[in-house]
């Protein structure tokens, strides 16, 4: 089955701690990204990529990096330098452009110990 | 960062009922905007994407439509159903630019 699946599921964060969130799809899509959301708010936009090797910042990107060196995975890491990382992580991919109806997978909620 | 409005906030209807709800965006620059299902425990599912202005799409008892000039998208569920309750998001793309979100519509059916 082609999809999008996202590990784990739960993660802990300690304070002063970087983690780093998995995002593989095997739907051929060259489009990734990486969605935060918090209560109350919409789908917020950190990075997003349109190749490999090339990504952008959205629009909460501080505290954040990822990488896209294969067309499957967009890995995030959440930095000690996120002091509110507190939320449900959404990965998403598309086809081509943004613009492109997008597949999401089942989101990682990471919590701070 | 663009402004994608969606009201009401939250709905509950009776099973049978028919209701709608509003996606509001910026008339200027449009792409493309879509219609995704977000069901508690799972990933959102694209509904629809929508195109030109006076754009109708419908799949069963779910139908949308699009006004570009006037920057707004309608949801309509006819014969509302428990299996409908969901939160309902809207997301504009104008031109090249990524995509924004709306704050969602949460839809509770109560049988």
């Amino acid at each position: 089955d082609g999809g999008i699946t996202q590990s784990p599921k739960y993660l802990f964060r300690k304070e002063g701690q970087n983690v780093t969130l998995s995002c593989e799809q095997n739907l051929n899509h060259d489009a990734m990204y990486w969605y935060r959301q918090d209560p109350g708010q919409g789908l917020r936009l950190i990075y997003y990529s349109q190749i490999v090797n090339d990504f952008q910042k959205g629009d909460i990107a501080e505290g954040y990096s990822v990488s896209r060196e294969k067309k499957e995975s967009f890995p995030l890491t959440v930095t000690s330098a996120q002091k509110n990382p507190t939320a449900f992580y959404l990965c998403a991919s598309s086809i081509g452009p943004s613009q492109e109806t997008q597949y999401f997978g089942p989101g990682t909620r990471l919590l701070v110990l | 960062i663009l402004n994608v409005e969606q009201s009401p906030q939250s709905l509950h209807v009776q099973e049978g009922d028919s209701t709608n709800f509003t996606c509001s965006f910026p008339s200027s620059n449009f792409y493309a905007l879509h219609w995704y299902r977000w069901e508690t425990a799972k990933s959102p599912e694209a509904l629809f994407v929508m195109t030109l202005n006076g754009d109708e799409k419908k799949k069963g008892r779910i139908s949308a439509t699009l006004n570009t000039k006037e920057g707004y998208s309608y949801l309509y569920i006819k014969g509302s159903q428990p299996e409908d309750s969901a939160t309902y998001l809207c997301a504009f793309s104008g031109g090249y630019q990524k995509v924004t979100f709306g704050t969602g519509t949460k839809l509770q059916v109560i049988p």
